[in-house]
């Protein structure tokens, strides 16, 4: 079945910019979504359609697309960004979705 | 408003069956689709599957088509995820969510209901 492939965890100190990425063969032509989980807490959009910021959504967040990876960016990181991060998409048929696997930004 | 809200946590036995529930407010539920997924303890996030319920439409993972059922009952605005012989693998919080901004995001989630299952 299909899969988004995403590093395990990413590292970066107060203030730097956070890269995440995700890669997958239909990313082309699906859009992605990402999403921040805290502990013990229920997901929360953060990125769709690739690039665009839900209301809300702090500017710091960003998303952008290149082939079969797309990127989330958090510039300025801030202590209250340490979360796990997944991004999502559909299968080349549109017809099912699927998650990464999650990356773990830890801020230093 | 848009709400969901998902029955609550259940703790069953292997070979039990479940069905639970997400209750949707404050949109025309008939015409957004509605997603569950699934998180095992200290795992990721799963898709599992989709339903429509304007025309009750249905599509599912590969990974859980013929181990869950989903359904909905439109005159009560509600989604249900069901077993019909839980296994301990089955131990998980499960999330029903619903796009907010286009056919395939996930912009409003409901509360998360934890299924425990064990003899």
């Amino acid at each position: 079945s299909y899969e988004l492939t995403q590093p395990p965890s990413v590292s970066v100190s107060p203030g730097q910019t956070a890269r995440i990425t995700c890669s997958g063969d239909a990313l082309p032509k699906q859009y992605a979504y990402w999403y921040q989980q805290k502990p013990g807490q229920a997901p929360v959009l953060v990125i769709y359609k690739d690039s665009e910021r839900p209301s809300g959504i702090p500017e710091r967040f960003s998303g952008s697309s290149s082939g079969t990876t797309v990127t989330l960016t958090i510039s300025g990181v801030q202590a209250e960004d340490e979360a796990d991060y997944y991004c999502q998409s559909a299968d080349s048929s549109g017809t099912t979705g699927v998650f990464g696997g999650g990356t773990k930004l830890t801020v230093l | 408003e848009v709400q969901l809200v998902q029955s609550g946590a259940e703790v069953k036995k292997p070979g039990e069956s479940l069905k639970i529930s997400c209750k949707g407010s404050g949109y025309s539920f008939t015409s957004y689709w509605i997603g569950w997924v699934r998180q095992m303890p200290g795992k990721g996030l799963e898709w599992m599957g989709i339903i429509y319920p304007g025309d009750s439409d249905t599509r599912y993972s590969p990974s859980f088509q013929g181990q869950v059922t989903i359904s909905a009952d439109k005159s009560i605005s509600t989604a249900y995820l069901q077993w019909s012989s839980l296994k301990a693998s089955d131990t998980a919080m499960y999330y029903c969510a619903r796009p907010e901004y286009s056919g395939y995001d996930l912009g409003y989630w409901g509360q998360g209901t934890l299924v425990t299952v064990s003899s």
